[in-house]
């Protein structure tokens, strides 16, 4: 059972485009919502992280939107560069709990 | 320098020898993870500890065993056992005094394959 699901699969964007990625979660126990990027043979990073009280968070260039009714989050990257390609996770935590539940990923490819 | 680190890089072994794979952390952090990356399947829980002597099952245990006797280091075999061993094989490591986010913070990972 996937507790977490993440689309698109794959993503390819013009330089200086928005790039959209999605997740959505059934359960209403998630408290805290990370997004990892991961570059090609390295481990992931933390990019930017959402709790369900706010319903935006930016930072740069990254903004996360999140709908609680929905049970939906997305990361948008703006004015997306050749550097920004890379593997994008995003994850879920339950209150109480320090294990994450991880979507299955987005290989974003920005195109110069 | 704080961070983890995982060695080696790359590991190749025979089919049915169990394999060590080795985790390391200076952060001071309490709790230790370890995920198996396949593509297309995202990043899965095998094991994780919260304290020293201390560990619990993730969502894809069989076939993996560790130990955790010292705070730094979360070592995981691979047994003869797992069926389908090759993988990157990702530690990572949290605090769980660091507040509400809690991040944790990744290796760079052991790719090990399996001949």
């Amino acid at each position: 059972q996937q507790q977490v699901k993440q689309s698109p699969q794959s993503l390819i964007v013009q330089k200086g485009g928005i790039s959209i990625i999605n997740c959505a979660y059934e359960n209403t126990a998630f408290d805290y919502f990370p997004w990892y990027q991961q570059f090609p043979g390295k481990g992931p990073a933390l990019l930017i992280a959402i709790r369900p009280d706010v319903s935006e968070k930016k930072e740069g260039r990254f903004t996360i939107s999140f709908n609680k009714s929905a049970k939906q989050f997305s990361l948008h990257i703006m004015d997306s560069q050749p550097g920004d390609s890379a593997t994008y996770f995003c994850a879920a935590r339950r209150s109480g709990y320090s294990t994450l539940t991880f979507g299955k990923g987005t290989m974003l490819l920005v195109s110069p | 320098d704080g961070g983890i680190t995982q060695s080696p890089k790359y590991l190749f072994r025979k089919e049915g020898q169990n394999v060590t794979l080795s985790c390391e952390q200076n952060l001071n952090h309490d709790a230790m993870y370890w995920y198996r990356q396949d593509p297309g399947q995202g990043l899965r829980l095998i094991y994780y500890s919260q304290i020293v002597n201390d560990f619990q099952k993730g969502d894809i245990a069989e076939g993996y065993s560790v130990s955790r006797e010292k705070k730094e280091s979360f070592p995981l075999t691979v047994t003869s056992a797992q069926k389908n061993p090759t993988a990157f094989y990702l530690c990572a490591s949290s605090s769980r005094t660091s507040g509400s986010q809690n991040e944790q913070f990744f290796g760079p990972g052991t790719r090990l394959t399996v001949l």
